[in-house]
């Protein structure tokens, strides 16, 4: 157990629509970056937070958004929801200081039919 | 031609064996090396990281890094079935805390 929680565990829904994905990081981690997983493009960076500031972008669709709220916990939000879409995203925080030194949440499977 | 290339596999061992996985890249300005270790449905495990060039060991894994061939590898020794997961290479640049991950090789290990 990594200690970052990741909710809900499994997703499924319809095209065109809307979901939220929660994280919260291990106790004391500022860094907080989300992942999106498929088995086309593999692991995938998709943005990171630091203490509620965006601190670096990836390859995040317009269609999807990110905060860190101030208990720092983060959700992630995917909007117009596409099949393509459908795919593991996985949320990870790093110690102050040790950045290269990244923990894993047990991911969201997304399905979107 | 991507980034970082890793063979996919699946490479099979026996039980006790020593395995070695590989990455080739591509963008020399790579300094941070990891990997990571993936069982099936589960989020990426950090197993260790080294910073540009050298060895570094943990247990039974040593993680080797050749900067002048852009080419990393992970060495298991006595490995063991609880191994066997898929092994995720990734690579950032200095600065950058952002990694840039291979496509990952399956590993099994029989007993």
């Amino acid at each position: 157990d990594s200690g970052v929680t990741q909710t809900p565990k499994h997703l499924i829904t319809a095209t065109g629509q809307r979901v939220t994905l929660r994280c919260s990081p291990r106790s004391g981690d500022l860094s907080v970056y989300w992942y999106q997983q498929s088995l086309d493009q593999g692991l995938q960076f998709l943005i990171q937070y630091y203490n509620g500031e965006e601190r670096a972008k990836g390859n995040i669709l317009e269609r999807f958004s990110a905060q860190q709220f101030p208990d720092l916990h983060s959700e992630l939000n995917l909007s117009s929801l596409e099949l393509g879409d459908s795919a593991l995203y996985f949320c990870a925080s790093s110690p102050l200081g040790e950045p290269y030194e990244q923990y894993f949440g047990p991911g969201t499977r997304l399905t979107v039919t | 031609q991507k980034e970082v290339e890793q063979d996919p596999g699946p490479l099979s061992v026996p039980e006790g064996a020593i395995v070695s996985l590989n990455c080739t890249y591509s963008n020399s300005a790579f300094q941070y090396f990891m990997w990571y270790r993936q069982y099936s449905r589960k989020g990426p495990e950090l197993l260790m990281y080294t910073y540009s060039s050298g060895n570094k060991e943990d247990g039974r894994f040593t993680a080797q890094v050749d900067k002048s061939s852009k080419y990393i590898s992970l060495f298991i020794r006595d490995s063991q079935p609880s191994d066997s997961a898929t092994y995720l290479c990734a690579m950032s640049v200095g600065g950058s805390y952002i990694p840039t991950f291979g496509r990952g090789t399956s590993l099994i290990v029989h007993p």
